[in-house]
């Protein structure tokens, strides 16, 4: 069973640059596996931030950015602020129409 | 504005049934598949499964499969999620949402409010 690996909780001061990755428990996560990044706040729905490794979704600010790091997806936050303060969660495509969904990172901003 | 509603969420006793509805408008529902996601209380998202455009294809999380059935009616722009013989560990809130493809890639947008389910003797 293929797990997608996030670290648990990351901490970024106000202003800061902070990477959050998305890995497999076996293998390397490729453009193909279609990585795409969720932002969550607490009672609300997951809102989509980035797909495709690093296309921004309308909306988001541009201090969010995608890519691939290595063997894994990354999603870097440029210039942190507060209310990035959030659980952020990638998801991947793993063939024969099934997803996966990382275990999300905890992110504090402070 | 493409908007997701679900429905049918409770409290359920182990080894009984639910069946939850995810109710579509303000989008073409027939161009688009729909996925269920759910989330345990203070745990992460989890895929659970999807069905297609046309309701042919569908697909499920090992961790569901054969308890679970999705369905779609696409005259109603409804998705269901039939859950046979419930467990304790399927206790969550679930959302439904539509996966959006294009060219440039695909995303799950918009999400639903999500329905909580409750599984315990």
């Amino acid at each position: 069973q293929t797990v997608v690996t996030q670290e648990p909780s990351f901490s970024v001061s106000p202003g800061g640059t902070v990477t959050l990755t998305c890995g497999l428990s076996s293998g390397s996560v490729f453009s193909s596996n279609y990585p795409s990044w969720y932002q969550q706040t607490p009672g609300q729905a997951p809102r989509i931030l980035m797909y495709s490794t690093s296309s921004r979704s309308s909306g988001v600010p541009d201090r969010f950015s995608g890519s691939i790091l290595g063997n894994k997806a990354a999603l870097t936050i440029t210039g942190a602020q507060a209310d990035d303060e959030s659980d952020y969660y990638c998801v991947l495509y793993m063939g024969s129409g099934k997803w996966v969904f990382g275990g999300g990172t905890k992110l504090t901003v402070l | 504005q493409p908007q997701l509603v679900e429905s049918g969420g409770g409290v359920v006793q182990p080894g009984r049934s639910l069946r939850l509805s995810c109710a579509a408008s303000g989008f073409t529902f027939t161009a688009y598949s729909i996925h269920w996601v759910r989330q345990a209380p203070g745990k992460g998202l989890e895929w659970v499964a999807h069905i297609g455009y046309d309701g042919d294809n569908k697909f499920y999380a090992d961790s569901v499969k054969g308890r679970f059935t999705i369905s779609r009616d696409n005259s109603r722009k409804t998705v269901s999620l039939q859950m046979n013989n419930l467990r304790t560990d399927d206790t969550a809130v679930y959302y439904c949402a539509r996966r959006y493809d294009t060219s440039r890639g695909n995303w799950f947008d918009p999400w639903g409010q999500g329905t909580l389910v409750t599984v315990s003797s």
